[in-house]
């Protein structure tokens, strides 16, 4: 079963707005992952997050955890029009040998 | 200088057919995934491979065999192919397993097996 579910499916925004995207995870975890993936691409691995860690930065990105409500937030500052794509988080599950994936959400910037 | 490299990118084929998908990853790293990816976008591990060594083997019909021949390749051969196999499939690498979410893992391109 699915360990990460994000909110919302899909968003869209203008160029230059900040975005913001939830993911919801069931079981207790050591880590957290975020990905994005471009439409026809992999995916590609933006930021992990440890379970003793609330918030981590890279570029106009920022990662919260909030292992109390087992939920994380990525928000995009100042976005772009290469922001578009598909963004995923993902958790090893309290440990198990492998990443969870969540269904993403679908991020749209508006020229 | 590709890190993760699959072959082939487009797969279609009949219903029945035999297939295999090959990947390689030029990183170092000592773990290999299997991942399959569905319309809705959802993704699911199938198989992990460290140094060789089997380590994750998800409920996945016997018809898809993963092969090591050694810790820079995983592939991926399926038997017997079914309307359902059709998914984006992906191949992933990490540094190390030990937990598969301690590593950031970098995935390839995918293949786009459609079966007919």
């Amino acid at each position: 079963s699915q360990q990460g579910e994000e909110d919302p499916q899909a968003l869209s925004i203008q160029e230059g707005e900040n975005a913001t995207m939830n993911c919801s995870y069931k079981t207790s975890i050591n880590n957290l992952q975020w990905y994005r993936q471009n439409s026809g691409r992999g995916l590609v691995h933006l930021i992990l997050i440890r379970s003793n860690e609330r918030e981590k930065h890279s570029g106009r990105l920022r990662v919260t955890l909030d292992t109390s409500k087992k939920s994380s937030s990525l928000l995009i500052t100042a976005s772009r029009a290469a922001d578009t794509a598909s963004y995923f988080c993902a958790t090893d599950a309290g440990g198990a040998q492998k990443l969870v994936f969540g269904q993403g959400t679908r991020l749209t910037i508006n020229p | 200088d590709t890190a993760v490299s699959q072959t082939p990118k487009y797969l279609v084929t009949q219903m029945g057919n035999d297939k295999s998908i090959k990947c390689e990853q030029n990183l170092g790293h000592d773990t290999m995934y299997w991942y399959k990816q569905d319309s809705k976008k959802f993704l699911k591990i199938m198989f992990s491979y460290n140094n060789k060594e089997l380590i994750i083997n998800e409920t996945v019909p016997n018809r898809f065999s993963p092969k090591s021949p050694d810790k820079a390749h995983l592939n991926l051969h399926i038997n017997s192919l079914e309307l359902g196999d059709s998914a984006v499939y992906f191949c992933a690498s990490s540094l190390r397993t030990g937990g598969g979410g301690n590593q950031p893992q970098h995935f390839g391109d995918g293949t786009r097996l459609s079966i007919l």
